[in-house]
């Protein structure tokens, strides 16, 4: 079983701070990078794919990049506001897919 | 909305017997991940179709089964069900194989008693 960590596993911010997590993988056999936004009682949302080491990919106020050769990915949010409030997982595509346990975000008013 | 639909949206059985999942991808995409998401662990993947041909396999039972239709739809097949088969399985699609985005469907909740 292939591990992949994110980390913190929950933050609580400020509206307005900025933030970012992390998801670590393994190096080798690597295809992707999803990062995915996740709301209580919603489905994922995708939010980018990553393949190329060094990849940066940004959606408004959020914002993504990827190391393969050291094996992890970060995720910015910049500004949070309290509609960022979500569990941020990633996935690593390899042979198969597997989640992280996710990061929950609560950004405070 | 994402376009991916599932039905149906809950299920009730008992342990022992076999229920059918149905997926609906969005328009155009081919490929097809089924995944399930216990009470106490993350989203697991169990197995994937792309243009009606198995792509992928997670950590799918050999009592569950899948397959994707030549219109595209697909369905999971949960046989002799135990208790733990409790879950919430998810759906989604994406235009290609591997590093596309996917789309998540809305989810049935399985509960066995």
């Amino acid at each position: 079983i292939l591990n992949v960590e994110q980390s913190p596993q929950s933050l609580h911010v400020q509206e307005g701070d900025s933030t970012n997590f992390t998801c670590s993988f393994p190096s080798s056999n690597f295809y992707a990078l999803h990062w995915y936004r996740w709301e209580t009682a919603k489905s994922p949302e995708a939010l980018f794919v990553m393949t190329l080491n060094g990849d940066e990919k940004k959606k408004g106020r959020i914002s993504a990049t990827l190391n393969t050769k050291e094996g992890y990915s970060y995720l910015y949010i910049k500004g949070s506001q309290p509609e960022d409030s979500a569990t941020y997982l990633c996935a690593f595509t390899g042979n198969q897919f597997y989640f992280g346990t996710g990061t929950s975000l609560t950004v405070i008013p | 909305d994402s376009g991916v639909t599932q039905t149906p949206k809950h299920l009730i059985t008992a342990t022992g017997q076999r229920v059918t999942l149905r997926c609906s991808p969005r328009s155009g995409d081919l490929s097809v991940y089924w995944y399930q998401q216990s009470l106490d662990q993350g989203l697991q993947f169990l197995i994937q179709y792309y243009n009606g041909e198995e792509r992928a396999k997670g950590n799918i039972l050999e009592r569950f089964s899948a397959q994707q239709f030549p219109d595209l739809h697909s369905e999971l097949n949960l046989s002799s069900l135990e208790l733990g088969d409790s879950a919430l399985y998810f759906c989604a699609s994406s235009g290609g194989p591997t590093d596309y985005e996917q789309y998540f469907g809305p989810g049935t909740r399985l509960t066995v008693t």
